[in-house]
């Protein structure tokens, strides 16, 4: 059984497109993120949900919207799809907030073109 | 706030040889720290963690860190590598108050035969 899941893996779309990706854990766990990987392999968090609640909103355009309808799901939503948009997005959990370790899903490789 | 710098962007290394990749932190605060791995088209998988107690920490596949407080360092090393340890290492470090997890720019270990 796959820990963490994200569908698509792989999703080229057009610039001004909209998009959504999803975002499944079965480990129970109480808090999950979304991070963006560039070309170069720097991480960084974009959004945290703990228990459904938004706890983390990292400087990000208004244009990515993360919904969580339970705690088992983070899906991220992207409007108006731009070039620099393009990178792979992870979907990753952990057990609380204390961060003590964080699950990774294999990630989605996003192309606008 | 806190910062993580990986000292090297690749470290080449040849099968069998040990090796070292340097991880330094700053934080005003106490510290949780980690050690991930991503293999090529994968999420990043945990490799150990220090939260508390021993300075030296084992992980998976026979890999362990040191945590130097006085140096604000958590290198990783591992006395024989193989070729199946060519992956991209990253480290990461959050306060023990929790919510967020910062991560390094990350190594690229190559290791060759």
């Amino acid at each position: 059984d796959t820990a963490v899941s994200q569908t698509p893996k792989y999703l080229v779309t057009q610039m001004g497109n909209d998009k959504s990706i999803k975002c499944e854990q079965n480990l129970g766990h109480d808090t999950m993120y979304w991070y963006k990987q560039d070309s170069k392999k720097f991480l960084k968090i974009m959004f945290s949900y703990n228990n459904k609640e938004l706890i983390i909103n990292e400087t990000v355009p208004n244009r990515f919207s993360p919904k969580s309808p339970d705690k088992a799901h983070l899906n991220l939503h992207i409007n108006s799809l731009e070039l620099g948009d393009s990178a792979v997005y992870f979907c990753a959990s952990s057990q609380d907030t204390m961060n003590t370790e964080a699950f990774f899903g294999q990630g989605t490789r996003l192309t606008v073109v | 706030a806190q910062s993580v710098t990986q000292l090297d962007s690749q470290v080449p290394v040849f099968e069998e040889a040990p090796v070292e990749l340097r991880c330094n932190y700053s934080s005003s605060v106490s510290v949780y720290l980690f050690w991930y791995v991503q293999y090529p088209n994968q999420g990043l998988q945990l490799l150990l963690k220090y939260l508390s107690g021993s300075t030296l920490v084992k992980g998976i596949n026979g890999f362990e860190a040191e945590f130097n407080k006085s140096q604000t360092s958590f290198h990783l090393r591992k006395p024989s590598v193989h070729i199946s340890d060519t992956a991209e290492y990253f480290c990461a470090v959050s306060n023990t108050g929790g919510f967020k997890t910062i991560f390094g720019a990350g190594t690229r270990l190559f290791v060759k035969a």
